[in-house]
């Protein structure tokens, strides 16, 4: 049984396309998040959703949207895709949402790998 | 200065032999703080939580030094599975910080 699960696993796309990566988890939690992590392999946070709520927005272009259609379910959309949108994408998900100074563990999809050309 | 530092490696150990290294945070008001290992081309996973008092986990140490605004991991009697990248991961004002990871190849 996967617990957070994502599709596609690999994606290769032309610059200017419009791109769709889905992520479900089946383990109950009311937190989700998305990942990227560029070449130098650090992990930076983009979205966190808690119970469909939009939590966290990093510094991120607008051109990604995140959409959380139920707690068990969050997908990214990534509109006009540039080279440097090239990355490995994790979805995450906890039990509950980390306040200051308290975090839970957080379990992670396989990743999307998203290749730009 | 990044958030969370570490030594990218490689830690290159004979099978056998224990390998530490440590990370380095910047917030001081940090209050969680976990290692995760990931495989080449695979997500992270949990390895262990890092407690104040340090904690143990098999053949796995874990250990905090606030003072110095460091925590470590001790691998002893290293396995060949025990080849990865270790990341270190630090709360940070109700975001999880990511270090970069330190690669350890456990050679036979």
């Amino acid at each position: 049984d996967t617990a957070v699960s994502q599709t596609p696993k690999y994606l290769v796309t032309q610059m200017g396309n419009d791109k769709s990566i889905k992520c479900e988890q089946n383990l109950g939690h009311d937190t989700m998040y998305w990942y990227k992590q560029d070449s130098k392999k650090f992990l930076k946070i983009m979205f966190s959703y808690n119970n469909k709520e939009l939590i966290i927005n990093e510094t991120v272009p607008n051109r990604f949207s995140p959409k959380s259609p139920d707690k068990a379910h969050l997908n990214l959309h990534i509109n006009s895709l540039e080279l440097g949108d090239s990355a490995v994408y994790f979805c995450a998900s906890s039990q509950r949402i980390g306040g200051r100074g308290v975090q839970e563990t957080q379990y992670f999809g396989p990743g999307t790998r998203l290749l730009v050309l | 200065r990044k958030e969370v530092e570490q030594d990218p490696g490689p830690f290159n150990v004979p099978e056998g032999a224990t390998v530490a290294f440590n990370c380095t945070y910047s917030n001081s008001a940090s209050q969680s703080f976990f290692w995760y290992r990931q495989d080449c081309r695979k997500e992270p996973k949990l390895l262990m939580s890092v407690y104040s008092s340090g904690n143990e986990d098999g053949r796995f140490t874990a250990q905090l030094n606030r003072a110095s605004q460091y925590i470590s991991l001790l691998i002893r009697d290293s396995k060949l599975s025990d080849s990865a990248t270790y990341l270190c991961v630090v709360d940070s004002w109700g975001k999880l910080q990511f270090g970069a990871g330190t690669q350890v190849v456990v050679t036979p």
